[in-house]
């Protein structure tokens, strides 16, 4: 079954650093997501990427977020400089069609900010 | 605000029972409903969508929607140890590509 792929599974990095995660969504899914998890906390949605552009963003992707699809086959979420509460889950995802037929996640990347 | 909420559980249910899990959503303008699992530590994973009012049945699963109440719900027959997990509602709402989810509910399946 076709799968999204997410590396690292695990990063820690020192506050202020920068961190790119990286994220290889399924091949024929033209939909990309990135949700965060904050430990015992809600699902959140941070953006979405359609059409090598951003479609939607929430307010928690500020300017210190950034996304991109180098190639065609990654889709990277950066973020430019950590704080202590970046620290979560970071779900990469994938759909075919916008809003319909759920997404497949990615296993995630635990992100440790010390 | 859109919001879609669960009751956080714990949500004990002896093994070979129905577990019956709820989630009401705030957004009348919401069109696809989705329930994933999650074990802990892990991803999400789709183990149901519907997006029309009644019953849709997968298996042990079964969706329920009623948009006019704004409910959703899952019935797991047969309840299994493995089903122990948080299960998350979801929902997407016209021209939206997010999906909005609630906090959880954990189900625990007692042997």
């Amino acid at each position: 079954e076709p799968e999204v792929t997410q590396t690292p599974s695990h990063q820690v990095t020192q506050m202020g650093q920068e961190v790119i995660l990286r994220c290889v969504p399924i091949s024929n899914h033209l939909y990309f997501y990135w949700y965060r998890q904050i430990l015992g906390q809600k699902v959140e949605f941070l953006v979405s990427f359609y059409n090598n552009e951003i479609s939607e963003k929430s307010e928690i992707f500020d300017d210190q977020f950034s996304v991109e699809r180098p190639d065609g086959s990654n889709f990277t979420l950066k973020i430019r400089s950590t704080k202590l509460e970046d620290s979560a889950m970071y779900f990469c995802a994938s759909s075919e069609a916008m809003g319909l037929y759920g997404y497949t996640f990615g296993s995630g990347t635990r992100l440790t900010v010390v | 605000q859109k919001e879609v909420e669960q009751n956080s559980g714990p949500l004990s249910v002896p093994e070979g029972a129905i577990a019956s899990l709820n989630c009401t959503y705030s957004d009348r303008g919401s069109q696809s409903f989705f329930w994933y699992r999650q074990y802990s530590g892990k991803s999400p994973e789709l183990i149901m969508s519907i997006y029309s009012n009644g019953d849709k049945e997968d298996g042990r699963f079964t969706a329920q929607l009623n948009k006019a109440s704004q409910y959703v719900s899952l019935l797991i027959r047969d309840s299994q140890p493995s089903d122990s997990a948080t299960y998350l509602c979801a929902v997407t709402t016209q021209g939206a590509q997010k999906l909005v989810f609630g906090q959880g509910t954990r189900l625990t399946i007692n042997p």
